[in-house]
This record gives C-alpha cells, structure tokens and sequence, in this order.
C-alpha cells in the first residue's frame, strides 16, 4: 500500500499544451505539499494545502494552480507548459505543519 | 532563497567506513531534518532533530545540532552500499511553516 501516490511518472509534452498531475495520501495527513526538484536537485517548495486551505503559495507563476478537493488529494494543473517547466515534481504529505514529510516517487515531467 | 546548504556536495567512501556531511543554515530554526533521496525514487524522512535538542540517534545514523553554529552534521556509521543516496537537510523557521531543503549531499559507497 503506498503512502503517497502520484500519476503519472513520467509525462512528456509539448510546448504550451496543459496537464495536469495528481497525488493521493492514505496517511490521513492534514497537510499536503508540491515541490519542483531541477536538474542539479535543488527542491523548491510551491504550494502547500493544510485542510484544504491554501497556506502556502510561493513565487510560482500563475500557470500553475493546485486543488484539493479533500484533504487525501491535492492535484496540480499547469497551464501553457514551458520548457522551464522541465523538472521532478513531488508531492508530499504530513501530519500537520513541520512535521517529518513524506514523499510520493515523483513525476518527471518533459517539456518538447 | 536557500536556507541549509550541505557539504561536502559529493562525498566517496568504501563500504564500512562512516560517512560524515555537514549542513549550514542563515537563520534560526524550530526544527532540522536529514532527508535521504535514491536515484530516481521521492525523498525519504531519515531524523528531525528540534532546536533545543544537541543529538539524534537513529539506528546507524547520528545527528547533531549547534544552534550557536547554525550547523548540524550527520553521521553515517559502518556505511553499506544501500547507503548510496542523495541527503538532504531541511530546515523550518519560526513563524513560518515553509520547509527549506538545502542542494544535498551525494554519498557513493563503494563495494
């Protein structure tokens, strides 16, 4: 049984279309994460859901927008892809806030 | 903007040695976390360590805390070739519940 879960793993695209991808948590966690890891590793946080409220909401551009419509599944939607888009992207989940978090194996995501 | 940086960046040892890496952070901290990361897998929760806490044991792993130093180090003893991974230190600040990961430190254990 997997904890944390996202689809798909791998998603290969054009420029400027829109996919979305998803991430489910059976941890019963209240809080819920998407990270950006680039090429060189570096993980950046974008937004985060506790109890399906939006916290927080970092310096993402506007084509990105998360939802969750309960507090086991936060998906992400990106609009009009870029080549920049081109990275990991991670969900992960915790207890509540600054507690230890726990992963799902990552989209890779490339942008043509 | 980053807050924990790790060094070394890349570190090699042979199986049975211990493997010790060091993360430095800006500001102060509630608390610090060890990430373990293996090729092509998600981030996986190693230690949290607390601000008022000076050590961690975990199995093989140790960790500590400076708080003067804003530094912690983690030690790795009698390394296994499964040791191979990326590791991450995290760091969250008072005040705000944003998670910061430094860029990591890739361990090679060779058999």
């Amino acid at each position: 049984d997997t904890a944390v879960s996202q689809t798909p793993k791998y998603l290969v695209t054009q420029m400027g279309n829109d996919k979305s991808i998803k991430c489910e948590q059976n941890l019963g966690h209240d809080t819920m994460y998407w990270y950006k890891q680039d090429s060189k590793k570096f993980l950046k946080i974008m937004f985060s859901y506790n109890n399906k409220e939006l916290i927080i909401n970092e310096t993402v551009p506007n084509r990105f927008s998360p939802k969750s419509p309960d507090k086991a599944h936060l998906n992400l939607h990106i609009n009009s892809l870029e080549l920049g888009d081109s990275a990991v992207y991670f969900c992960a989940s915790s207890q509540s806030m600054n507690n230890e978090q726990f992963f799902g194996p990552g989209t890779r995501l490339t942008v043509l | 903007s980053q807050q924990g940086e790790e060094d070394p960046q890349a570190l090699s040892i042979q199986e049975g040695e211990n493997a010790t890496m060091n993360c430095s952070y800006k500001t102060s901290i509630n608390n610090l976390q060890w990430y373990r990361q293996n090729s092509g897998r998600g981030l996986v929760h190693l230690i949290l360590i607390r601000s008022n806490e000076r050590e961690k044991h975990s199995g093989r792993l140790r960790v500590t805390l400076d708080t003067s130093k804003k530094s912690s180090s983690l030690l790795i003893t009698a390394s296994r070739a499964a040791d191979t991974a990326s590791y991450f230190c995290a760091t969250d600040v008072p005040g705000d519940y944003k998670l910061s990961f430094g860029a990591g430190t890739t361990v090679t254990v060779r058999a």
